[in-house]
């Protein structure tokens, strides 16, 4: 069974651009969540989308978005990147029955310059 | 404010020198205690899930353990590919699949 899959792994952009990243959760799995990683904060939660619905969100600025599509598959997008936006961004899949394991990608690591 | 803590935040060990990682949490309604091991540079690999107090589960040299107020990753002989960050995190009632993460205990084991 294939695992959680990222593109793209590394990303350099500068302040102002926007980003796009993509998540391919476990077949089967129908919730992806995105968490963003930092040596500062450690791994804070972005949000989840379910069914291609955003059902849960943290304590991000708007400049942060996502969707997901009708087959699972999910997007993020920061918009106007900051230099505190570079970052490991983790993208999670779950089996939404149980949610008693969750699975993480091997992120994209962006670098705002 | 639902928080979790992990201690030590670094713990370095020789080969075969056993210890244990501990993830405090207070919170209201625990609907899951995870643990990840995480490489530098990759994603956080799923160990175990726990979900009530008394609950023990086990993987090769790692087991986990599960209090009312905090769990422990116990690793017993270890090996230096077991050097890691070790994360725990919860899952809340009401929040989905939402994990709010303590902020690690880094593992080295020497020769």
């Amino acid at each position: 069974k294939a695992g959680v899959t990222q593109t793209p792994r590394y990303l350099i952009k500068t302040r102002g651009q926007q980003v796009t990243l993509s998540c391919s959760p476990i077949s089967g799995h129908r919730s992806v969540s995105w968490y963003q990683q930092t040596p500062g904060q450690g791994l804070q939660f972005l949000f989840e989308y379910f069914s291609e619905t955003q059902r849960n969100k943290g304590n991000f600025p708007g400049r942060f978005s996502g969707r997901q599509f009708s087959n699972s598959r999910s997007e993020m997008n920061v918009s106007t990147l900051e230099l505190g936006d570079s970052a490991l961004y983790l993208c999670a899949s779950t089996n939404s029955d149980s949610y008693n394991e969750q699975f993480f990608g091997p992120g994209t690591r962006l670098t705002v310059l | 404010e639902d928080q979790v803590t992990q201690s030590p935040e670094a713990l370095r060990l020789q080969e075969g020198e056993s210890s244990s990682l501990n993830c405090s949490y207070t919170v209201s309604g625990l609907r899951g205690l995870f643990w990840y091991r995480q490489d530098p540079g990759k994603g956080p690999e799923f160990l175990f899930t726990l979900y009530s107090a008394g609950e023990e589960k086990e993987k090769e040299r790692l087991k986990a353990t599960l209090t009312k107020k905090e769990s422990f990753l116990h690793i017993t002989a270890p090996k230096p590919e077991d050097s890691a960050t070790y994360l725990c995190a919860v899952r809340l009632d009401g929040t989905a699949s939402k994990l709010t993460f303590g902020t690690g205990t880094r593992l080295q084991v020497t020769l």
